[in-house]
């Protein structure tokens, strides 16, 4: 099976930097997404890596250790629109679906 | 490119009574998903469509939901009848295979 772990909660400041890791069990592990939700509306793509290594766009960067089976979500610069819920979510080679994580709640502190 | 199209936006019924929602995906996407997310979790499939064939029902509450998805494009999925449990956001996405999904606005359904 599959399960994935990643914080419920994490705080920030506005203008800083903030990480937020994830943490898979998978036995057939093709790729790491990320996925932003603001409360009331859909999640919407915001990254994904099938190899090791550091994704960057724009403020938001994604890195995948497929060794540690471990990645994050890393945010710069940080804006009071960027409090949302951050999920991860493994792509399963076998059948191509995605299976997302619980979520974790940024709050931004001005 | 049109997003992810659902309706209804919002539905409320009473326990027992049935209800439908509807998806038409981003044109051109084979694949096509429906998620249910409860109020501060994560979504979990409940069903993914390759056209018009399931890959993949192991989720789904067989005894009360139903999906279909005829011609490969648009597809409904079904409670029958509802349980309190089910109030949750109905989400459906749509993919090409190998990119990330693009969900549509969801479905609030709420069972009093």
């Amino acid at each position: 099976g599959q399960s994935l772990e990643q914080p419920s909660e994490v705080t920030a400041v506005e203008g800083a930097i903030v990480q937020i890791n994830c943490t898979y069990q998978t036995s057939g592990f093709y790729g790491l997404s990320w996925y932003q939700q603001h409360d009331g509306g859909a999640p919407t793509f915001l990254s994904y890596n099938a190899l090791d290594g550091l994704e960057e766009t724009g403020r938001f960067s994604s890195f995948l250790s497929r060794s540690d089976s471990y990645g994050y979500l890393l945010l710069q610069e940080l804006q009071m629109k960027d409090s949302a819920s951050y999920f991860c979510a493994v792509r399963d080679r076998r059948d191509d679906k995605i299976i997302f994580g619980k979520g974790t709640r940024l709050h931004i502190l001005p | 490119e049109a997003g992810v199209a659902q309706s209804p936006r919002y539905k409320i019924i009473e326990k027992r009574q049935s209800v439908a929602f509807w998806c038409n995906p981003i044109s051109g996407h084979a694949t096509l998903y429906w998620y249910q997310q409860i109020l501060g979790q994560g979504p979990k499939l409940l069903i993914q469509f390759q056209n018009n064939g399931v890959v993949d029902d192991s989720q789904l509450p067989k005894d009360r939901f139903s999906a279909e998805r005829l011609k490969g494009v648009d597809s409904t999925l079904k409670i029958q009848p509802a349980k309190l449990e089910d109030s949750a956001v109905y989400l459906c996405a749509s993919s090409l295979a190998g990119d990330g999904y693009t969900f549509g606005s969801g479905t609030r359904l709420t069972v009093v």
